[in-house]
């Protein structure tokens, strides 16, 4: 079992549907991170946490310490929100980033 | 502020060859990592670098040398190219261990 586990995978979602993407792991951790990797480009950061909620734009992304859990919330969905959205946790026996295999968001006009 | 510089974006490498990838910030982070990403897996962390002079291995390290001389340069070096190293590498860096990531736009290497 992987330490950092999405759902789903792949996701397809009409223009302006709310959209939520799950982050379950099994680790201790000292941050979460929520990345966007475009296809064919690189990554980028949405977000770092490590307790409670934080907002950018259409973007919010929770976490739940007890629950082990965090979930990346995008409001109006656009088709520019297609991408990959990558979770990955800084924690485990080496306090080391370890990522999760990603969920594929596609959003339709 | 240029952010993460990885260089070179493609590259092509023959079974046995040896290369560098360039990874550069230019911002004053201390911790640099470099990553592989493959197909239907996470991205695996190769080694990393808490500072200038200090290195350690990661996840997947076989094949793969680095050295930090400076805080602001983390090249990876492959000794002898193998197939298996056919991959999308990333570099990234943040302020600190546990701290906002900063990425390449990483580097396509097919090794033949």
């Amino acid at each position: 079992k992987n330490e950092v586990e999405q759902s789903p995978q792949n996701l397809t979602a009409q223009e302006g549907e709310f959209i939520t993407i799950n982050c379950s792991y099994s680790v201790g951790i000292s941050a979460l991170h929520w990345l966007q990797q475009h296809p064919g480009g690189g990554i980028v950061s949405l977000f770092m946490l490590s307790s409670g909620k934080k907002k950018h734009g259409r973007l919010i992304a929770t976490i739940n310490i007890q629950e082990k859990h965090s979930s990346l919330h995008i409001t109006a969905s656009h088709p520019r929100d297609s991408a990959v959205y990558i979770c990955a946790v800084t924690g485990g026996a080496t306090n080391k980033l370890i990522f999760g295999t990603g969920t594929l968001l596609a959003v339709q006009p | 502020n240029a952010g993460v510089t990885q260089t070179p974006k493609f590259q092509v490498l023959k079974t046995g060859q040896s290369m560098t990838l360039q990874c550069a910030q230019d911002m004053n982070h201390e911790y640099m990592s470099w990553y592989r990403q493959d197909p239907g897996m996470g991205l695996r962390l190769i080694h990393y670098s808490v500072g200038a002079g200090i290195t350690d291995q990661g996840e997947v390290p076989n094949g793969y040398n680095v050295s930090r001389s400076t805080t602001e340069d983390f090249p990876l070096r492959l000794l002898s190219a193998a197939p298996s190293q056919t991959s999308v590498y990333f570099c990234a860096s943040s302020y600190r261990a546990i701290g906002e990531l900063f990425f390449g736009e990483g580097s396509r290497l097919t090794v033949l």
